[in-house]
């Protein structure tokens, strides 16, 4: 079936430094892979998204990227700061199969001060 | 404009118990998931309701199912509770009912079941 496995599970960087966290998807007819932010105690909240037709997207500090011959797609942040600390994950969607999201497990990250 | 509501936030129930939780999806968002979350299996989906037709089920056991009204609001329902339910449980909420378009979550609720 569908899967969609993160990596890493844990990632620490000091605060102006970059981070990259990577998902590989199993369907090669998902066409859309958004990024989500989920904060202690709060919602998942998206912060970037990208759709198959596109390789690479950037929105200040926060980049995806997206290989679909490999089936990879990564999330890369610049100059972190202190509150970009929190759980980040990926997921992988299939147009056809109306609303679902498949969910990599998850990259707590923590940028340290 | 209002976010995804979901309610109740926290809920305790007894193993063998039935409960309902509530959604209601961003004003003239007529699509809605809900996915279970717990630190061993991360986000799990299991369903999706649109124009109140369900449109597609996770791998999760005839005990959870759940239904959507005509004015998109969706409600889950999980029967015979077991201790492994306890979970958080979030709904998210789409304008249409493509996937490429951005899901926005609500709050979640947290069941606890002792």
């Amino acid at each position: 079936g569908e899967n969609v496995e993160q990596h890493p599970s844990t990632l620490s960087v000091q605060e102006g430094d970059s981070a990259v966290i990577k998902c590989t998807y199993s369907d090669s007819a998902s066409n859309y892979f958004p990024w989500y932010k989920q904060e202690l105690g709060k919602r998942p909240q998206l912060i970037i998204d990208i759709r198959s037709n596109v390789g690479e997207k950037k929105d200040q500090r926060i980049a995806v990227t997206l290989n679909k011959t490999a089936k990879h797609f990564s999330l890369h942040i610049t100059e972190t700061q202190p509150e970009d600390s929190a759980v980040y994950f990926c997921a992988a969607s299939i147009n056809n199969q109306g609303g679902k999201l498949i969910f990599g497990q998850g990259t707590e990250l923590s940028v340290k001060p | 404009k209002a976010g995804v509501t979901q309610t109740p936030r926290y809920l305790i129930k007894t193993r063998g118990q039935q409960v309902t939780l509530s959604c209601s999806p961003i004003s003239g968002h007529r699509s809605v998931s809900w996915y279970q979350q717990t630190p061993g299996q991360g986000l799990q989906f299991l369903f999706e309701y649109f124009s109140e037709t369900q449109r597609n089920k996770g791998n999760f056991p005839g005990r959870f199912s759940g239904r959507q009204f005509s004015n998109s609001r969706s409600e889950m329902n999980v029967s015979t509770l077991e201790l492994g339910d306890s979970a958080l449980y979030l709904c998210a909420s789409r304008l249409t009912g493509t996937a490429n378009t951005e899901a926005f979550f609500g709050q979640g609720t947290r069941l606890t079941v002792v």
